[in-house]
């Protein structure tokens, strides 16, 4: 059973739709961190958040720290095929846990 | 981009053979990671290390063991491969453990 717990496993949407993709977990962390990874690399960091309540914007995308630093949201507003690939959640200090992911496909 | 390369990109191997999966960073960075990457399971932690001869298990170290001799590199083998160990296996490297993870192009290993 894995710490990070992520819904949904997949979501196809049309271009310039919008989507939201969760991360919940029973443990506190004290940071969060989310990654996209594209096919045939490594993850790549998106954004940290760190205190509880907090909101991150990057362009189109919107991360939400929950106030009990439980839980943590990825929005994207009027997606675009661009933003397709493998959407992750991680967090624990040192010891880094991931969430199973959530491949999103944005069709033209 | 972080310097971070693993070795072999590709391997195949038979059933029962040890394998030994590399990881080099010119980064300095005291925190290195085992993961693998599985269909429907992200990524799994198997062992990590937190300075030259510290490791620790993660959430599937069964059938893996570890080596960090220098701060540098960072082995994993496989004692025994079975062809549940058949995987595309991640390495990643933090600064402190608590800052950003950066990954490694991941090697691809076949257990026939």
């Amino acid at each position: 059973t894995q710490l990070l717990e992520q819904s949904p496993q997949f979501l196809s949407i049309q271009e310039g739709e919008n989507l939201t993709v969760y991360c919940n977990s029973s443990s506190v962390f004290s940071s969060l961190q989310w990654y996209r990874q594209e096919p045939g690399e490594g993850p790549v960091l998106l954004v940290t958040v760190v205190t509880g309540g907090e909101v991150k914007k990057l362009k189109r995308l919107t991360f939400q720290f929950g106030d009990a630093r439980k839980d943590s949201s990825l929005h994207i507003t009027a997606a675009q095929p661009g933003d397709t690939g493998l959407y992750l959640c991680a967090g624990g200090d040192y010891k880094l846990s991931f969430g199973a992911g959530t491949t999103v496909t944005v069709r033209a | 981009d972080a310097g971070i390369t693993q070795s072999p990109r590709h391997k195949v191997t038979e059933t029962g053979t040890p394998v030994t999966l590399r990881c080099h960073q010119t980064e300095n960075h005291r925190y290195m990671y085992w993961y693998r990457q599985d269909p429907g399971h992200g990524l799994r932690l198997i062992h990590y290390s937190y300075g030259v001869k510290d490791t620790d298990k993660g959430e599937v170290s069964d059938g893996y063991s570890v080596s960090r001799s220098k701060t540098e590199d960072f082995l994993l083998t496989l004692e025994s491969a079975t062809s549940s160990q058949t995987s595309v296996y991640f390495c990643a490297i933090s600064e402190s453990g608590v800052t950003e993870a950066f990954f490694g192009q991941g090697t691809r290993l076949t257990v026939v």
